[in-house]
């Protein structure tokens, strides 16, 4: 099972681009990389989805390198609301396979 | 798409008693759910695995005879907290993966127990 790690924290402002970077290094073949948002008593919420390269849709990128083992979620031109916990999560897409979070990465964005 | 619904969103009981749990994939199948428990200010704390017509697998230190969970069809989970206490007042939240489209594991808004 691949474990994950995160910064526990980081601070930007309003209108900057966020790069929020994950460290894999266990990760298996059939894995996928997947990134969620949470806000305080709700339930992730999914942001993007990759196996390799780039993923990009109209909330965030992913950038994935070429031996996987790490993985960065680019939220472009952050707002006040966009203030939550950020984490990844390595897994198969498949039946088998637990689904086990780390620490994930609190984002305060300012004013 | 890909929307997973849980109920009660929240709930209160009295000590001793039993509170049960739905978890619903609303517009796609899961043939594999998870439950997960939340403290204040950390992170999801994967408690079991459950595949449908099978049962549940269970993380270590969680009580299967506590913590009862039902995979009974594609699109339905249950978590049923037996003789609940106040300890067992947390943030519980179910996920259900994707068997096909769209792809991916999707989680539930989470429900609130409270026990008194």
């Amino acid at each position: 099972l691949a474990k994950t790690t995160q910064p526990i924290s980081m601070d930007s402002y309003e209108g900057q681009e966020v790069n929020i970077t994950c460290s894999h290094n266990n990760i298996a073949t059939n894995d996928y990389i997947t990134w969620y948002q949470q806000f305080p008593s709700q339930g992730p919420r999914f942001i993007i989805q990759g196996y390799k390269t780039k993923v990009t849709n109209e909330v965030a990128s992913l950038f994935i390198p070429a031996d996987r083992k790490s993985s960065t979620l680019s939220l472009p031109r952050v707002s006040l609301s966009d203030t939550a916990v950020y984490y990844c999560l390595v897994g198969g897409n498949t039946n088998a396979g637990k689904s086990t979070f780390g620490d994930g990465t609190t984002l305060t964005v300012k004013p | 798409g890909a929307v997973v619904s849980q109920h009660p969103s929240w709930v209160i009981c009295k000590s001793g008693t039993s509170v049960k749990i739905e978890c619903r994939s609303l517009d796609f199948q899961a043939t594999t759910m998870f439950w997960y428990r939340q403290f204040p200010k950390q992170s999801l704390m994967l408690m079991a695995t459950s595949n449908e017509g099978s049962k549940a697998t269970y993380e270590q230190g969680v009580e299967k005879d506590k913590f009862l969970i039902n995979h009974a069809s594609l699109t339905l989970s249950t978590l049923t907290v037996t003789s609940a206490h106040p300890e067992d007042s947390s943030f519980y939240i179910c996920s259900a993966r994707s068997a096909g489209t769209p792809k991916g594991q999707f989680f539930g808004p989470g429900t609130r127990l409270t026990v008194l």
